[in-house]
């Protein structure tokens, strides 16, 4: 099926280990975004690609590291975890220069940092 | 700067009531407008969108009507299901970073709903 998928769906790590989260998309979307979805905060965007082979900050960029490998694929890097890091994380997808289409998830990584 | 100001939550409501999410918004320019729905332990996912003033965005028995004069896009639905419990975003669309769509999200209503 076409969509965003992310890779993994579940993750604990211990303090100070390092991981990266995976995410690919098959709809030849142009802009793709990292969030984390927290409770009572809402989504907030960590980092966000406009196009391939750039790559900018979002909200809440500290932390984290990105990288645009190609235009299917957008991976987030934690170097250090902390605990203030676990939450759940959602890449998404969108077509550049229009206003109407909306953006597409994927259904998400549980990351637990103990 | 562009923001969406959603009803806070949680909703409880019996099954076969009337659903209203109140969103407003504040943009310059003309944005689009969307409702996203996340089921538990899923992602979001697209439930209706409206793009110029007076669209009416319709899916799932759901809909909401794009009113620029009110600067609102509330969400409301008939008669609601269990199956309708989830979490509910607000986002508007305007033209943002590097030519990019940027979506900006409400804080989301939460929904439950009681047999």
């Amino acid at each position: 099926n076409a969509g965003v998928t992310q890779t993994p769906k579940f993750q604990v790590l211990k303090t100070g280990q390092s991981m990266t989260l995976q995410c690919a998309q098959d709809m030849n979307h142009n802009s793709m975004y990292w969030y984390r979805q927290d409770p009572g905060m809402g989504l907030r965007l960590i980092y966000y690609s406009a196009s391939e082979g750039t790559t900018d900050k979002g909200e809440v960029p500290n932390g984290y590291n990105v990288s645009r490998l190609n235009k299917r694929e957008f991976s987030l890097r934690l170097e250090s975890a902390a605990p203030s890091q676990t939450s759940v994380y959602f890449c998404a997808s969108s077509e550049a220069r229009g206003q109407n289409y909306g953006y597409t998830f994927g259904s998400g990584t549980r990351l637990t940092v103990v | 700067g562009d923001s969406v100001t959603q009803m806070e939550g949680p909703v409880t409501l019996s099954e076969e009531a009337f659903l209203t999410i109140n969103c407003t918004y504040t943009a310059t320019g003309y944005p689009s407008l969307f409702w996203y729905v996340q089921y538990p332990g899923e992602g979001l996912q697209l439930l209706l969108k409206a793009t110029k003033a007076d669209d009416k965005g319709s899916n799932k028995g759901f809909e909401a009507t794009y009113r620029k004069e009110t600067t609102s896009f509330h969400l409301e639905k008939g008669s609601v299901q269990v199956s309708d419990s989830a979490v509910y975003f607000c986002a508007l669309s305007a033209l943002g970073w590097g030519g990019s769509e940027k979506l900006v999200f409400g804080k989301g209503t939460k929904l439950t709903v009681n047999p």
